[in-house]
């Protein structure tokens, strides 16, 4: 069965850079959900987006952004990086904004900052 | 907000032993309930989930988890572990509509 898919799984970025993260929901999923996980941390909710409309906002910098497409794929874009943004960086998609029908998660991209 | 607190941030158990790991949630109606395990550096997998119904859930892996309104509980157990059950698990509810949060997590070790 199709899973989520997070691109790139892994990435190395030096300070003050920007970085974009992507991910594929299982098809017909129309939510989207980012969540960042720091070491030892449990993960904590960025954002997520309904039917390509932002639908929750958590503990997301202003320097990060996101959105959903079309496809309903979605990306995260984080810029001016900072050491603190290491971390790994999910993504789960849904059907009907986590109704009952459950969450899915990606791989995951485990972005470190040099 | 709808909350769940693991109160056992590491556990260790013997291969062949017992498990039952602790999670508490905070939320006035029924609330959906997940169990999420973590390999070190992987992804979340899904154990099970709770959403209505019979209070005893099973899932994957030989785990199951019991909701008990009256305690506010959510406790996963598995009669037997095995060495390939160490792992971080999460236990999870959605808030609001939408987001799911997490607990604290528990690290499980197992001993040979």
């Amino acid at each position: 069965a199709a899973g989520v898919i997070q691109s790139p799984r892994h990435l190395i970025k030096e300070k003050r850079e920007t970085a974009t993260l992507k991910c594929y929901p299982i098809p017909r999923h129309d939510t989207v959900y980012w969540y960042q996980q720091g070491p030892g941390q449990d993960p904590q909710f960025l954002i997520s987006f309904y039917e390509k409309m932002q639908s929750d906002k958590g503990s997301i910098p202003d320097r990060f952004s996101a959105q959903q497409f079309s496809d309903y794929h979605s990306e995260l874009n984080m810029s001016s990086l900072e050491l603190g943004d290491s971390a790994l960086y999910f993504c789960a998609s849904s059907f009907k904004q986590g109704s009952g029908s459950g969450y899915t998660f990606g791989s995951g991209t485990r972005l470190t900052v040099v | 907000a709808q909350s769940v607190t693991q109160p056992d941030i590491h556990i260790t158990v013997s291969e062949g032993a017992s498990l039952e790991l602790r999670c508490n949630y905070s939320y006035g109606a029924t609330p959906y309930l997940f169990w999420y395990v973590q390999s070190p550096g992987q992804g979340l997998q899904l154990l099970l989930k709770y959403f209505s119904g019979d209070t005893l859930v099973q899932g994957i892996k030989g785990f199951e988890a019991e909701f008990k309104r009256s305690q506010s509980s959510f406790n996963l157990r598995k009669p037997s572990v095995h060495w390939s059950d160490a792992a971080e698990y999460f236990c999870a509810v959605v808030q609001g509509a939408q987001k799911l949060v997490f607990g604290q997590g528990t690290r499980l070790t197992i001993n040979p």
